[in-house]
């Protein structure tokens, strides 16, 4: 099955840095990567995802890459806020494949830290 | 439009003791999921369930744990006989026809002792 692997686990900022955090998958059959943010005791919300038909996505100070060659992709976070502080999980989806059609595969989360 | 729906929102269970977690999908939405999510950890799929079927339930354990979702009323997550291994946030997500859409409830949070 999908393998999905995120880095880092931590990852702390200064307010109006910028942040990456990379995720790599194993199916080559993937072509949906969604990112979802995760504040303390709340549930994930989906932020901005990504189809493999494109390359880049951007969403006002959220962008994601994708390298399909590479089997990677990245969420970029520009001019950051302590509000962007949460744990942050990339995933991935078969869109095409009848039998995980549905399921998404996570990677294990980055805890954000965005000090003011 | 109210959001996915789920309750208990804690739900404290003794060892050997049955535990049901229910969810209610977004209004429109005919598919539900079930994920586990462990300590420190990202989520683990279950399982995938429409009206009164179950399309995918390979990720879930083949004894102790059932899912259903009936023609009326939310979908249920029965574990029974919890032991402290099933400590855990379960979360509930739903879509529409673009399944890969996935909107997640607030969790329910399992304590065994």
């Amino acid at each position: 099955g999908e393998n999905v692997e995120q880095h880092p686990s931590t990852l702390s900022v200064q307010e109006g840095d910028s942040a990456v955090i990379k995720c790599t998958y194993s199916d080559s059959a993937s072509n949906y990567f969604p990112w979802y943010k995760q504040e303390l005791g709340k549930r994930p919300q989906l932020i901005i995802d990504i189809r493999s038909n494109v390359g880049e996505k951007k969403d006002q100070r959220i962008a994601v890459t994708l390298n399909k060659t590479a089997k990677h992709f990245s969420l970029h976070i520009t001019e950051t806020q302590p509000e962007d502080s949460a744990v942050y999980f990339c995933a991935a989806s078969a869109l095409d494949r009848g039998s995980t059609l549905g399921r998404l595969y996570f990677g294990r989360g980055t805890q954000l830290t965005v000090w003011p | 439009n109210a959001g996915v729906m789920q309750n208990p929102r804690h739900l404290v269970r003794r060892r050997g003791q049955e535990a049901r977690l229910r969810c209610s999908p977004m209004k429109g939405h005919s598919h539900v999921y079930w994920y586990r999510q462990l300590p420190e950890e990202g989520l683990k799929f279950m399982v995938y369930l429409q009206k009164e079927n179950i399309i995918d339930e390979s990720g879930m354990p083949k004894e102790r744990f059932s899912a259903e979702f009936p023609k009326e009323g939310p979908s249920i997550l029965r574990i029974q006989q919890v032991v402290r291994g099933d400590s855990a946030a379960y979360f509930c997500a739903s879509s529409g026809d673009r399944v890969y859409e996935q909107y997640f409830g607030p969790g329910t949070r399992l304590t065994v002792t």
